[in-house]
């Protein structure tokens, strides 16, 4: 029975240089979210991945951040050029559909040096 | 400009007594509000949630109200139990959650 994994669980870099973090949704699960939370704030909606459709890409900062879903499944979100202000918690959800209750893992936690 | 706000950034609760958590939002089109629990180090459960075709939700020692025209809700645990000590998410949305910033409940045993 497991539940949404992302890996890695933290990650330092260095300013400029690009990072991937990976999720593994639940099995079946059709919906994919990504969300991060900044020091003292709320989690932020980034980016949302339904079944084969266009993902909803209106959360995302910049043009640095992309993510994609291969075959359904997993889910990376890339950051180019990595900048300070990127430094945060990047949560990754799932659920069955849109609209259902959203399963989240337990975070990447990326520090930009 | 955040439209979920939790004004409170901690709260500090007996054993035994009832929390209270409270949000407040902006926009009167939203819902469908949730709350989710954080324990360090994991990512936020799914606690319980509410519609807005209704004022009260209730599982078990926890209960959401919903006041539309004040467009606020709240969180009550009763009784309140040390392993409830988290930090709280109120959120609103159909699938791009707009969270707040949460409270951090601490209960004392």
């Amino acid at each position: 029975g497991a539940g949404v994994s992302q890996s890695p669980s933290n990650k330092v870099t260095e300013k400029g240089k690009d990072v991937e973090l990976r999720c593994d949704p639940i099995s079946g699960h059709t919906a994919l979210y990504w969300y991060r939370q900044s020091l003292g704030q709320g989690l932020e909606f980034l980016i949302y991945f339904q079944g084969n459709s266009a993902p909803d890409k209106s959360g995302l900062p910049s043009d640095r951040f992309s993510a994609e879903r291969t075959g359904g499944s997993v889910s990376t979100l890339t950051i180019q050029r990595t900048q300070q202000e990127d430094s945060a918690v990047y949560l990754c959800a799932s659920s069955k559909d849109r609209q259902e209750t959203q399963y989240f893992g337990p975070g990447t936690r990326l520090l930009v040096l | 400009d955040q439209q979920v706000k939790q004004n409170s950034p901690s709260l500090s609760v007996q054993e035994g007594r009832i929390s209270i958590l409270n949000c407040d939002y902006t926009n009167s089109m939203f819902d469908y509000f949730l709350w989710y629990k954080k324990y360090p180090a994991e990512g936020p459960t799914f606690l319980i949630s509410i519609s807005s075709i209704k004022d009260k939700n209730e599982d078990g020692r926890f209960t959401v109200f919903l006041n539309k025209s004040a467009k606020h809700l709240s969180l009550h645990i009763v009784p309140s139990q040390p392993g409830d000590s988290a930090v709280y998410f109120c959120a609103s949305g159909t699938y791009k959650y707009i969270f707040g910033t949460g409270t951090r409940l601490k209960v004392l045993a």
